[in-house]
């Protein structure tokens, strides 16, 4: 149980373009879900706060007009990276907390590598 | 900004070691302590969580925290090639931070067989 499903994989696209991640809990509802940032050999960096049917909680220094995450549902995230730059590269990964209880693990999406060329 | 430190490493011990990471905290009111591990290019994996003072264990890995102290250990015995990863060392602040993770740096652990 407790599975987080992370697309796509993978995506190289286009500087100035936009690229969507999705991130799905399979069997359970998330209402918050958090959206990570990995560069080559560092630690995960919070991005943001996705919150079902509210505005998103973004950590200082995060763009929230250059990431836009939206929560519409209890099962699925979006993060969307607009107007992607070659410095937007890196390891994307989400993650959910599967039940109330505070001390639940986190559950992680596999991530989603953006090379942007 | 709390923080949550760690030894980059690498750490290297023989196969069938125990090996040992550590994690100190900067906060007296975290609530919880995760160990998660990610091997290199792929997303983390939770080792196993622990809330309270003591030793928590789980197969061949054991958490140790200490509250007071500020420190959290993992002991990972019998050690395996296949345990040579990145070991993430995070904490929650429920009280400021609502449900946030922050994540150490993490330690490479590397077993040599």
């Amino acid at each position: 149980g407790a599975v987080v499903s992370q697309h796509p994989s993978w995506v190289i696209c286009k500087s100035g373009t936009s690229v969507k991640i999705e991130c799905r809990s399979l069997d359970f509802q998330a209402t918050t879900m958090f959206w990570y940032r990995q560069f080559p050999k560092q630690s995960l960096m919070l991005m943001a706060t996705s919150n079902e049917g509210s505005k998103a909680t973004y950590e200082q220094g995060v763009e929230k007009d250059k990431f836009l995450i939206n929560h519409a549902s209890l099962t699925l995230s979006t993060l969307t990276v607009t107007s992607a730059h070659p410095e937007d590269s890196s390891f994307y990964i989400c993650s959910a907390l599967p039940g109330a209880r505070a001390n639940y693990g986190y559950t992680f999406g596999s991530g989603t590598r953006l090379t942007v060329v | 900004q709390k923080e949550v430190e760690q030894n980059s490493g690498p750490l290297s011990v023989p196969e069938g070691a125990i090996a040992s990471l550590n994690c100190t905290y900067s906060d007296r009111g975290s609530q919880s302590f995760f160990w998660y591990r990610q091997y290199s290019g792929k997303s983390p994996e939770l080792i196993m969580f622990i809330y309270s003072n003591g030793d928590k264990e789980d197969g061949r890995f054991t958490a140790q925290l200490n509250k007071a102290s500020q420190y959290v250990s993992l002991l990972i015995r019998d050690s395996q090639p296949s345990d040579s990863a990145t070991y993430l060392c995070a904490v929650k602040w429920v009280q400021e931070y609502g449900n946030k993770l922050v994540f150490g740096a993490g330690t490479i652990l590397r077993v040599k067989s």
